[in-house]
């Protein structure tokens, strides 16, 4: 059980184009998802906390109209990096939280890789 | 501002060496701690989760400790495998809610066979 899926799990992509990395809880419902932004040998960073039907919640720094994040419903979150460039290369990765009543942890998807040329 | 530093960065053994991972926070005052591992280019796989309230977990060949007020955890894997070979991620739970994690940067292990 708990398991967290992304997709893709890598994406190359042109300087200026935008990209959508979906993030599925598939087997809880998710209350709250998070988005993490890791560097090569750097921490998990967190970029934001989305609450299903409300609006994002961005970490300081963490330009909310570059990465639009969406959670429309209880199993689903969508990051899109819009007008992408070469230093927004890095590895993503969401987790979900079941809330209230569930595991009282976070459960993390397997990344996704983006490559901005 | 809590910080988890993790060391080594690095570590390597022959396979069967018992050996220790070191995670040590700036402010004790955190909820749950959190040992994660990470393959190369993929997600996290939980580890251990060991309460505020908690000692210790154990799970197999690992076992983590917590100690709160000196800020300090370990990870202790017995008996290593080649198949252990990965980054192991310490993370510190800062709400009661396990909403928010803090986390180090790792400790990189290659064990050879």
């Amino acid at each position: 059980g708990a398991v967290v899926s992304q997709h893709p799990s890598w994406v190359i992509c042109k300087s200026g184009t935008s990209v959508k990395i979906e993030c599925r809880s598939l087997d809880f419902q998710a209350t709250t998802m998070f988005w993490y932004r890791q560097f090569p040998k750097q921490s998990l960073m967190l970029m934001a906390t989305s609450n299903e039907g409300s609006k994002a919640t961005y970490e300081q720094g963490v330009e909310k109209d570059k990465f639009l994040i969406n959670h429309a419903s209880l199993t689903l979150s969508t990051l899109t990096v819009t007008s992408a460039h070469p230093e927004d290369s890095s590895f993503y990765i969401c987790s979900a939280h079941p809330g209230a009543g569930g595991y009282n942890e976070q459960f993390f998807g397997p990344g996704t890789r983006l490559t901005v040329l | 501002k809590q910080e988890v530093t993790q060391i080594p960065a690095a570590l390597s053994v022959p396979e069967g060496e018992n050996l220790v991972l070191n995670c040590s926070f700036t402010d004790s005052a955190i909820y749950n701690l959190q040992w994660f591992r990470q393959d190369p280019g993929k997600g996290l796989t939980s580890l251990l989760l060991i309460q505020s309230s908690q000692r210790e977990q154990t799970s197999g060949r690992l076992n983590a400790s917590l100690d709160k007020s000196s800020g300090r955890s370990t990870l202790y894997i017995a008996a290593s495998q080649p198949g252990d070979s990965a980054t192991y991620l310490c993370a510190v739970v800062v709400n009661q809610a396990g909403t928010a994690l803090i986390f180090g940067k790792g400790t990189t292990l290659s064990v050879s066979s």
